[in-house]
């Protein structure tokens, strides 16, 4: 079966450092996708990531292992609009989108 | 234009009614896509129209009905539901059809409550 899996809730303080791991088994890979979704609203497109390495994109950024399985997102400097739900989604062989469950960030002052 | 609309914010229903949900893109983007979100779940994937065709149903009930009159509208129209079908109802699109790796772009969504 497809299965990707990142921790339920998070919380950290403001304007520190978090790093949110997602790992993942799927049938096929073709890219891993982070989005942020603020509660009652729709996902916002944060990063996407295909090859290994780190992308960085302002104070976030998101690294990816294929051969692990593993990715996470990591947000530097945090305020508190970055409380938020933090999904992470699989491209798959027939590329459809497997999602997480999500993260819950709680920023704290 | 970079966003993707979505009517009505917030929809009421009995479980007789019929009523349509409808989204709108302006982006030029070949893909569309109806979700369906709970509280505190991930987005479930309903159907996928690839150049305003149905690609992908996720046998998703037949009171559930997907329209694609044109590339830049989709509508979902719903009839005879049940309550557990109140949910967020999220619409997205993404610049080509299937078979390409692309974001996607969401829609606010339509809170649908049925009583």
């Amino acid at each position: 079966g497809q299965n990707i899996d990142q921790p339920t809730e998070m919380t950290a303080t403001e304007g520190a450092i978090v790093q949110i791991n997602c790992t993942y088994q799927t049938s096929g890979f073709n890219g891993l996708f982070w989005y942020q979704q603020h509660a009652g609203e729709a996902p916002t497109f944060l990063s996407y990531n295909v090859l290994d390495g780190l992308e960085e994109k302002g104070r976030f950024s998101s690294f990816l292992s294929r051969s692990k399985g593993y990715s996470y997102l990591l947000l530097k400097e945090l305020q508190m609009k970055d409380s938020a739900s933090y999904l992470c989604a699989v491209m798959d062989s027939n590329y459809q989108l497997i999602w997480g469950a999500g993260t819950k960030l709680i920023i704290k002052p | 234009d970079t966003e993707v609309t979505q009517t009505p914010k917030h929809l009421v229903m009995g479980m007789t009614n019929k009523k349509s949900l409808k989204c709108e893109q302006h982006m030029g983007h070949r893909a569309m896509y109806w979700y369906k979100q709970k509280a505190k779940k991930p987005p479930e994937l309903m159907f996928v129209y690839s150049y305003e065709k149905l690609s992908i149903n996720e046998s998703v009930p037949s009171r559930f009905s997907p329209e694609c009159p044109n590339s830049s509208l989709l509508n979902l129209h719903l009839h005879a539901l049940q309550p557990e079908d109140s949910a967020l109802y999220l619409c997205a699109s993404s610049p080509t059809g299937l078979a390409v790796t692309y974001e996607q772009y969401f829609g606010p969504g339509t809170r649908l409550t049925v009583t």
